[in-house]
């Protein structure tokens, strides 16, 4: 089976950074994703790793390391329309299964 | 490019009713999958399929769900009879293959509530 653990919430402030992490516990990794899911809404692919280390984009970067079975998502100058749950989502051949998800609300 | 079409959005049923979702994925993807979002809670898989063969199944409650993809493209999922901890968003999703860095794109949901 697998055990995929995030925080369930966090509060950071406009401009601000924020690193949501996730751990994970698996046999047979093939690579973790991100996504964001507003409420109400359906997730969007944020980032995939495969490989150990940092992938960036834009705003967002994430980090994977494989022997930990960890990774972070790192969001820079923080915006309000970035509240949203984050979602952590690990692959198993081709199979994805998702963490709890954690509920980053950002403030003024 | 179109996206993952699912229908319908909100469904209202007692419980002990059946409900079925659609879905057509995106064209051209052959993996297709059926998630269950219960709220405050991460998408749980209930089935995979790779064209018309079932990948996964495993955490699908089989004496009330089923699903199919008869040609490989859309998709039903049939609940029979609904149970008031059916109460949940169900996401379908689609990638183009079973490689393990193609992105899977969701569907925008259906919403069902048993009452």
């Amino acid at each position: 089976g697998q055990n995929i653990d995030q925080p369930t919430e966090m509060t950071a402030t406009e401009g601000a950074i924020v690193q949501i992490n996730c751990t994970y516990q698996t046999s047979g990794f093939n690579g973790l994703f991100w996504y964001q899911q507003h409420a109400g809404e359906a997730p969007t692919f944020l980032s995939y790793n495969v490989l150990d280390g940092l992938e960036e984009k834009g705003r967002f970067s994430s980090f994977l390391s494989r022997s930990k079975g960890y990774s972070y998502l790192l969001l820079k100058e923080l915006q309000m329309k970035d509240s949203a749950s984050y979602l952590c989502a690990v692959v198993r051949y081709s199979t994805l299964t998702f963490g709890k998800g954690t509920m980053l609300l950002v403030s003024p | 490019e179109a996206g993952v079409a699912q229908s319908p959005r909100y469904k209202i049923i007692e419980k002990r009713q059946s409900v079925a979702f659609w879905c057509n994925p995106i064209s051209g993807h052959a993996t297709l999958y059926w998630y269950q979002q219960i709220l405050g809670q991460g998408p749980k898989l209930l089935i995979q399929f790779q064209n018309n063969g079932v990948v996964d199944d495993s955490q699908l409650p089989k004496d009330r769900f089923s699903a199919e993809r008869l040609k490989g493209v859309d998709s039903t999922l049939k609940i029979q009879p609904a149970k008031l901890e059916d109460s949940a968003v169900y996401l379908c999703a689609s990638r183009t293959g079973q490689s393990s860095g193609n992105t899977i794109y969701f569907g925008e949901g259906s919403w069902l509530t048993v009452v």
